[in-house]
Parts: structure tokens; sequence; C-alpha cells
């Protein structure tokens, strides 16, 4: 089974300009979530959707971060503008609500430097 | 609102050393427990998921333990090797809702 697949792995920008990040999660998982991990931090929820739908969005700072999921299956996260305190590596998982374990599987994540 | 704290923050081991990792979390209404290891510059490893209505899991060296009603959980290394080094987090959730991690525990075994 694959597993939870990102694109790209790094990429640097400079502030103000934007940028995009893609997941594909585990084929057949309907739950879909965006981390934003800070060094020396653990991941905190930016979004989460259920099938293309948004669940929680609370904590998606929406003056410049978007997030969407097309057909409930890819997604995209865009940054316009970015932040130098937007450097970070933002993490894709994904989870299935079979046999009720809910257990998230995540990717490889992409790694954000703004200069 | 949920917080979740691990002790230590970092920790230094010869090889072959057994040890725990210390995990405590506000709000014993949790659904799952994760447990997983992030090695430098890559993404999280899944390595151990506890239920609320469970007390432990192991895998190979590994044993997680979980005291839902004190809000605390433990991961049990065994025979500690240097390939055991990376970052260790852990992180609940409520069915079906985003995890909630602490800051972890970056680990270094040396030989």
């Amino acid at each position: 089974e694959a597993g939870v697949a990102q694109s790209p792995r790094y990429k640097i920008i400079e502030k103000r300009q934007s940028v995009a990040f893609w997941c594909n999660p585990i084929s057949g998982h309907a739950t879909l979530y965006w981390y934003q991990q800070i060094l020396g931090q653990g991941p905190k929820l930016l979004i989460q959707f259920q099938n293309n739908g948004v669940v929680d969005d609370s904590q998606l700072p929406k003056d410049r971060f978007s997030a969407e999921r097309l057909k409930g299956v890819d997604s995209t996260l865009k940054i316009q503008p970015a932040k130098l305190e937007d450097s970070a590596v933002y993490l894709c998982a994904s989870s299935s609500r079979d046999r009720t374990v809910y257990e998230q599987y995540f990717g490889p994540g992409t790694r954000l430097t703004v200069t | 609102k949920q917080e979740v704290t691990q002790i230590p923050a970092a920790l230094s081991v010869p090889e072959g050393e057994n040890l725990v990792l210390n995990c405590s979390f506000t709000d014993s209404a949790i659904y799952n427990l994760q447990w997983f290891r992030q090695d430098p510059g890559k993404g999280l490893t899944s390595l151990l998921l506890i239920q609320s209505s469970q007390r432990e899991q192991t895998s190979g060296r590994l044993n997680a333990s979980l005291d839902k009603s004190s809000g605390r959980s433990t991961l049990y290394i065994a025979a500690s090797q240097p390939g055991d080094s990376a970052t260790y987090l852990c992180a609940v959730n409520q069915a079906g809702t985003a995890l909630i991690f602490g800051k972890g525990t970056t680990l270094s075994v040396s030989s």
C-alpha cells in the first residue's frame, strides 16, 4: 500500500512570495490533515478535511493560508504572501475510519525556508 | 484545552541501556495515544498506537503504556542501539480529530 505522498520536499522562497504544497493521501482515506511543525516544536494542525469538506480550520491563518481538497482526494496548501515565521515543515497526514482506530499516517513533509 | 508534555526534552545514553520516555496530557478524555519517531529532516513514523480502552502496546523492543486516568504514558525502549537516535513524539486525540503533540524527546544513543 502506497503511503502519503507530498511534494515538493524542499522549497526556498523570499518573503512576500507565494508557495503551494501538494499532498496525495493513502487511497481510500477520507480524512486529510495539514500540520505545521516549527523547528523544536511538535506539529500543530492547520486544517482538517473530511472528504472535500473542511472539519476544522480554526488555527489556519486565513489572511495568508488557503487549502483545498478537490474531489475528496488530493489536497493543496497555499501561502500568499509568505512571512519569515512561516519557515517550517508542512506535514500532510491521512486516516480512515476502518476498524474505528483512526490511526493517522504521515507523509515525508515539505521543508519551507522563507528568506 | 488539551496540552501534552514530554519529559525529558533530551536524553543521552550509552548503547545497551534500557530507557523510559514520559508523556503527560491534561485532559483524560482521549480516544488514541500515538508514539512517533522523527529522524532529522524526515516525516513522522508511527511506532505504537494505544486506544483509550487499552493499557499497553508492544512492538519489538518498544513497549508503550497508558494510564488514562492519571493522564500519563511511557515509552520503554529496551537494549537501546545507536539506530534508535531520533526525536520521539507523543500525541493524543479524540475520535476522528487532529492529533495534539508534545514537543518531543530527542534521544542520542552512543556506541
